[in-house]
């Protein structure tokens, strides 16, 4: 079974850190999505790209977060500097085709104190 | 803009009762529609397709284009049926995927 590997799992930092999560999308899939859940606001959509290229990043606070990906392999989440609202499971997608769906990374766990 | 309402937070049923959760969408154009299940503090897995129309664990959803709805629904509860449940949107007109705000099913013995 493919699968969307995401690291760290948990993250533990003191506020006013970077921190950056990563996301490896299933092969050969062009689609990644980043999404953020917590039990206030539920799931939130960041930012996605499509064939590498951002499309949508309106869900992210631009002065602290940023989003990208290299190369076909790997995206990346970065928060400079964090903040402890910043807490929160941090979730990576993929997909290629809309209509068969995205498949969801096991989530990297912020804490920030 | 697009939209995915689930007006239910929490579903308690006994084992063995029906379910219906509940899923109603905003979107002018064509519609794909998904439910997606997260076991507790795991990852999000998909759990149907509208387009696939196939029952998965026994789980069958059905596009309503009329109503626009598309609940989830399942003859007899298990107790591993226990999880949150999320409905899902997308479209031709547009990429991203919106959620709904989740239902927790949960299910007693």
């Amino acid at each position: 079974d493919a699968r969307v590997t995401q690291t760290p799992r948990h993250k533990v930092t003191e506020m006013g850190q970077e921190v950056t999560m990563r996301c490896q999308p299933i092969l050969g899939h062009n689609t990644v999505f980043w999404y953020r859940q917590t039990m206030m606001q539920g799931l939130e959509l960041l930012a996605y790209f499509r064939n590498r290229a951002p499309l949508d990043d309106s869900g992210m606070p631009k002065d602290r977060f940023s989003a990208e990906m290299p190369d076909a392999t790997l995206a990346t989440l970065k928060i400079q500097p964090s903040e402890p609202r910043d807490s929160a499971v941090y979730f990576c997608a993929s997909g290629l085709a809309q209509q068969n769906g995205y498949t969801f990374g096991s989530g990297t766990r912020l804490t920030v104190v | 803009a697009q939209r995915v309402t689930q007006p239910e937070k929490l579903l308690s049923v006994f084992k063995g009762a029906p379910v219906e959760l509940k899923c109603n969408y905003s979107y002018s154009g064509s519609p794909e529609l998904f439910w997606y299940v997260q076991y507790s503090r795991q990852r999000l897995q998909l759990l149907l397709r509208h387009i696939s129309r196939e029952s998965i664990k026994g789980f069958t959803a059905d596009l309503n284009k009329g109503e626009t709805s598309f609940h989830l629904k399942k003859p007899f509860a298990q107790e591993e049926d226990s999880a949150m449940y999320y409905c899902a949107l997308t479209g031709t007109g547009f990429q991203k995927l919106v959620f709904g705000t989740g239902t927790r099913l949960l299910v007693s013995p």
